[in-house]
């Protein structure tokens, strides 16, 4: 099973919009709504952000939103803020035998 | 809280085996799915297994298969990730997870991360 398909690296300013894309195939992200979103720092550990494609944990910011459209979800961030800086992984669940798909991660880039 | 604090960074070599620790808090592990995940350096993310709320059962990722083992201590509220046969390949920090909810199929909580080096 590959690796869901994300942008390398994504950058914006304070205060813009950035979306991160995240595409897999019609087993994994096309066949369910299992899809979360994990934030990690420079040598943290990962911090789940948006689950079931568009809803948030109890303390996460709503600056931070997702989608999905046919194989391919999206988080977006709006209000970019500086501490958004970090690593960006999408999952999506596959199904009894694959089970859980990663994204390739993207990088965020506060300018 | 919840709090998931795993055991130190290992140094293997290869064809050697490495068991990693991952002690829970703040729940009742008996009730959740748990999870490995693991990160090659300046790599994603790999899922590598679960263990059901029942402990009797697991599920592996293909690539793993036959060569990972992941176990519970419910005494200790302990889960256990050995991976045997170890190659250079496995050099990574291995995360435990745990799954928010029965069928939630996503991780809520993580552990700090265990840094497994493979070398020779």
């Amino acid at each position: 099973q590959s690796a869901l398909t994300q942008p390398r690296s994504v950058s914006g300013s304070p205060g813009q919009s950035v979306t991160i894309s995240c595409t897999g195939t019609s087993s994994d992200v096309g066949a369910y709504n299992y899809i979360s979103w994990y934030q990690q720092h420079p040598d943290k550990g990962p911090k789940l952000i948006i689950y079931d494609v568009s809803k948030w944990p109890s303390g996460v910011p709503d600056r931070f939103s997702g989608s999905k459209s046919g194989n391919t979800a999206s988080l977006t961030i709006s209000g970019l803020q500086a501490e958004d800086e970090a690593d960006y992984y999408c999952c999506s669940y596959a199904g009894r035998y694959t089970h859980y798909v990663f994204g390739t991660g993207t990088r965020v880039s506060v300018l | 809280q919840v709090q998931l604090v795993q055991s130190g960074a290992e140094v293997k070599q290869p064809g050697a085996s490495v068991k990693l620790s991952c002690k829970a808090s703040g729940f009742p592990l008996t009730n959740y799915f748990m999870h490995w995940v693991r990160q090659a350096p300046g790599q994603g993310l790999e899922w590598m297994t679960l263990l059901l709320p029942g402990g009797q059962n697991t599920l592996y990722a293909h690539n793993f298969q036959g060569r990972v083992t992941m176990s519970r201590d419910t005494s200790t509220s302990t889960v256990y990730l050995e991976l045997t046969s170890l190659r250079s390949e496995d050099t990574a920090v291995y995360y435990c997870a745990r799954e928010a909810a029965v069928v939630a199929k996503y991780f809520d909580y993580w552990g700090q991360g265990a840094l497994v080096t493979v070398s020779s």
